[in-house]
């Protein structure tokens, strides 16, 4: 079965900090997807990335990027220069695909982001 | 253009009453998911629809869970006789083409409060 596992239940940063969210990952697929989603305080979920198991290239938006190391089952997710607007709870999660077609996403329990001033 | 749409954001019953949550998905999109979202369990999935079918609904809870997609616009999440176990976040996804490779993409949700 798979698994994701973000250890860091809360993080606290000031401002201007850098701050890494970790996910570790389980799966018997070869082939895989693995995303981020950000759930702010208003509740809805935000699609921020996907990233394909083929593709370990390191990918930057902004002052997002994302780490994906598929020797240590990893997909780590860095904010530079975090900003109170960034306070939100970050998922990731691993898709798996039915058999009749489409996938299913396994989420990990989440890290609860605050950015203080 | 718009996301997915769910209704109502936001549903007070009472133990044993119907309850019925609605989902438009995005124009387009052929599958549409419904998970739940609680402080015990996390998000998990509950069923997913690819054009209009139930592809897998082995977590949905039990029986007085039910789900209906009539057409690729809407689908609806049935909970009869409601319990106050079953007070969550309710989401609505939609994905473009029912592939693995697809992003799904979630609506506002709806907090059920069942008291």
């Amino acid at each position: 079965a798979q698994k994701v596992t973000q250890a860091q239940t809360e993080i606290s940063v000031v401002e201007k900090e850098d701050v890494t969210l970790d996910c570790v990952y389980e799966t018997r697929d070869t082939t895989y997807y693995l995303f981020w989603y950000k759930q702010p305080p208003s509740g809805e979920l935000v699609f921020l990335i996907r990233r394909n198991s083929f593709d370990e290239q390191n990918e930057i938006s902004g002052r997002y990027s994302w780490n994906f190391q598929k020797s240590t089952s990893s997909f780590n997710f860095t904010i530079t220069a975090s900003q109170v607007v960034d306070s939100a709870v970050y998922f990731c999660a691993l898709s798996e695909a039915f058999t009749g077609g489409g996938n299913k996403l396994t989420f990990g329990t989440g890290t609860q982001l605050k950015v203080e001033l | 253009d718009a996301g997915v749409i769910q209704s109502p954001r936001h549903e007070v019953t009472e133990m044993g009453q119907e309850v019925t949550l609605r989902c438009k998905p995005i124009s387009g999109h052929n599958s549409l998911f419904w998970y739940r979202q609680t402080m015990m369990r996390g998000l998990e999935l509950l069923i997913y629809f690819n054009n209009n079918v139930p592809i897998d609904d082995s977590g949905m809870p039990e029986d007085r869970f039910s789900a209906k997609m009539p057409n690729a616009s809407f689908s609806t999440l049935k909970i009869q006789p409601s319990e106050p176990r079953d007070s969550a976040v309710y989401f609505c996804a939609s994905s473009p083409q029912g592939l693995s490779t697809d992003t799904q993409y979630f609506g506002p949700g709806t907090r059920l409060t069942v008291l």
